[in-house]
């Protein structure tokens, strides 16, 4: 079975400085996607990033990368130059293709002014 | 863009009430899924329908949940007696079909409250 690990329950940065939130998984597929989602206070989910298993190149979305480590079952989420507004829960998720998503517990980001 | 969107945002029901909960996923997708958060703790899958039919569920999707794509536009969740621990925030997911195009996207969620 899959899983999901964010080793980062809480973190805390200045504003404008750059933040890196741990995420490991477990599979035995080769075949997957791995996602950041972010949860404001609101409580809607948001896709920040998406990564697939078989591209080499990591992701990037504006301020917002990933370390993606296949051999190392690793991806983290980069976030510079942050912003108040990038306060929230962050999830790492994964799914095989065309399958349900697995999420880890979160992490929550808070971003101090 | 194109999004998904649930309703009710909130919904206030008493133990052993049935609720619907209701989603209108991306016109195009074919794959649909409810999750579940309860308060503080990560999100969980509940469900997936494609073609009609359930794909795929969690050991939480017991005979008290439902799913139905009635019109083909709407995909709702049923519980049939809810029960406190029901609480949750349930989010519906869509996604499109293919190798390609896996992301899922999720609406704003309905708030469940049951007293």
């Amino acid at each position: 079975a899959q899983t999901v690990t964010q080793s980062q329950p809480e973190m805390s940065v200045q504003e404008a400085e750059t933040v890196t939130l741990s995420c490991t998984y477990d599979t035995s597929e080769n075949n997957y996607y791995l996602f950041w989602y972010k949860q404001p206070p609101s409580r809607q989910m948001i896709l920040v990033i998406r990564q697939e298993a078989y591209k080499q190149q990591n992701a990037t979305e504006n301020r917002f990368s990933v370390n993606f480590q296949k051999a190392a079952k690793s991806f983290s989420l980069k976030i510079s130059d942050s912003q108040l507004g990038d306060t929230a829960m962050y999830f790492c998720a994964f799914m095989k293709q065309d399958d349900k998503i697995i999420f880890g517990k979160g992490t929550r980001l808070h971003i101090l002014p | 863009e194109p999004e998904v969107t649930q309703t009710p945002s909130h919904q206030v029901t008493q133990m052993g009430q049935e609720v619907i909960l209701r989603c209108v996923p991306i016109s195009n997708h074919l794959y649909f899924y409810w999750y579940r958060q309860i308060l503080g703790q990560k999100v969980e899958f509940l469900v997936s329908f494609y073609n009609n039919e359930i794909s795929e569920k969690s050991e939480i999707f017991d005979d008290q949940f439902s799913v139905e794509r009635p019109d083909g536009s709407n995909f709702t969740l049923k519980i049939r007696s809810t029960k406190l621990e029901d609480s949750a925030m349930y989010f519906c997911a869509s996604s499109l079909a293919g190798a390609s195009t896996d992301t899922q996207y999720f609406g704003p969620g309905t708030r469940l409250t049951v007293l």
